[in-house]
């Protein structure tokens, strides 16, 4: 059980808007950044979103990332075949003193 | 442009020490600001963080798995190296090194993210 909640999976049709959700709490998410990572199979993870809405150089600006409260999301729009992959969110957790990931979303391009 | 590698057995027997070493290049790790993580992935599940080791010495571990980790750093050689003891079937995952960057005006480990990642290697534990 991930300290990070994510839906298991996600899908759209290419050229669709899909977002994916983030939940966690007061500890995490409600006083921390959150970043998102992609991970294409049987690759690592790569970074996709920091600071909850920053895009590293090189990321398309199809990615974006929002937070509210205890929540994040995280956008892509315009969707591609290529974007098939598992994404992960991740926060720092103040009581834990630790990272924490979110159980991942399985995102299919349909 | 910054790469990192990690290295290490393939298969270990349960109750050994795991020994993992990360060879990076494009940055040192004595530099303001830098860390370098690693976190692992058992098969098919998500991930998870183990250690943390900052720029100047600092180090920070997973509290669910600090009395079995410990992270060092070799300047003179680019490496990071984390070793498990104890390791078990369950601890059966791939292995990711990672660059971490401070974010700016912030201080403290939280300030840290991931931002560049090894290929990852895939450490069995079985007899």
């Amino acid at each position: 059980q991930s300290v990070l909640t994510q839906p298991p999976s996600a899908s759209g049709a290419p050229g669709q808007r899909v977002t994916i959700s983030c939940s966690g709490s007061s500890s995490n998410i409600g006083s921390n950044t959150v970043n998102w990572y992609q991970q294409l199979p049987g690759t690592a993870p790569k970074l996709l979103i920091y600071s909850d809405n920053q895009r590293p150089s090189g990321v398309p600006d199809r990615f974006s990332g929002s937070k509210s409260g205890t929540s994040a999301s995280l956008a892509i729009i315009g969707l591609r075949s290529e974007d098939e992959a598992d994404y992960y969110c991740a926060a720092w957790h103040e009581s834990l003193k630790n990272w924490v990931f979110g159980g991942g979303t399985k995102l299919t391009v349909l | 442009q910054i790469t990192l590698k990690e290295s290490g057995p393939t298969l270990v027997k349960p109750t050994q020490t795991l020994t993992l070493t990360c060879t990076f290049s494009g940055f040192s790790v004595d530099t303001s600001g830098v860390g370098v993580g690693w976190i692992r992935q058992p098969p098919g599940k998500a991930l998870e963080w183990l250690a943390l080791i900052f720029w100047d010495g600092d180090k920070r571990y997973s509290p669910s798995l600090k009395s079995r980790l410990t992270i060092t750093k070799d300047t003179s050689k680019n490496q990071v190296v984390l070793t498990m003891t104890n390791m078990d079937p369950v601890d059966t995952a791939t292995y990711y090194c990672a660059h971490s960057t401070r974010l700016p005006q912030c201080s403290g480990g939280k300030c840290y993210y991931f931002d560049y990642w090894g290929q990852g290697t895939l450490v069995t534990v079985s007899s």
